[in-house]
């Protein structure tokens, strides 16, 4: 199984302001995927990041707000830009398994817009 | 389009007694059905998963029915225990296909004694 650590576990941010949150892995690993989780919710992909292409977004989220970086095969960022109340989520990186089948989570990202 | 529908929303089961969690999904190509468990405060971990060219998996107290033609699955958890409080997410796969999961909406699952 895949160890992944998140950063920061919470955070409380001004309307307007960006945060950038930080995936850590400890292996090396092809794709990652960052989650967003509304409080009660489900869990909605929001992107698919490759290591050395531009991340793949889907339906309803974009690069101008979610902008990710994906430096290397342990390591990627999401930010969240110019946040609203509505931002207020929980955000959460995955990788898949060796199995291909599998997916490991972070313990997540709670974001409270102010 | 919610492509994988998931009931109840809410449970609520005596200790030692059977929870019992639905899903139906509408992609007929999804070929890979995992249950993720998630306390508060972490990430969902994956908890047992099945492929649909099997009708019943059983993982301890765990066990995941599938019917295919019905394009349905469920989880059953025998012997209900106060620490399997949570919230449950079925999810499907189309693997291949990106590897991207579509997750059911939940059920917040409480045990009591």
């Amino acid at each position: 199984s895949a160890v992944i650590s998140q950063k920061p576990s919470r955070d409380i941010c001004q309307r307007g302001t960006s945060l950038t949150i930080q995936c850590q892995v400890d292996s090396q690993v092809t794709m990652m995927f960052w989650y967003r989780q509304q409080p009660g919710q489900s869990l909605t992909l929001i992107a698919t990041a490759n290591q050395g292409s531009e991340a793949t977004y889907e339906s309803g989220f974009v690069i101008d707000k979610f902008p990710i970086s994906r430096p290397n095969l342990t390591f990627s960022t999401l930010t969240v830009s110019n946040m609203s109340p509505e931002d207020s989520s929980i955000y959460l990186c995955s990788v898949e398994g060796q199995m291909n089948t599998e997916a490991f989570f972070g313990q997540g990202t709670r974001l409270t817009v102010v | 389009q919610q492509q994988v529908k998931q009931s109840p929303q809410s449970l609520i089961v005596q200790k030692g007694g059977i929870s019992i969690i639905n899903c139906a999904y509408e992609n007929t190509a999804f070929d890979y059905f995992p249950w993720y468990q998630q306390f508060p405060g972490k990430g969902p971990a994956l908890l047992i998963a099945i492929r649909p060219d099997v009708s019943e998996k059983k993982e301890g107290r765990f066990t995941i029915s599938f019917n295919k033609s019905a394009k349905q699955f469920s989880l059953h958890i025998m012997d209900s225990q106060p620490g399997d409080s949570a919230t449950y997410f079925c999810a499907a796969l189309l693997t291949g296909g990106g590897n991207k999961l579509t997750f059911g909406t939940g059920t917040q699952l409480k045990v009591e004694l």
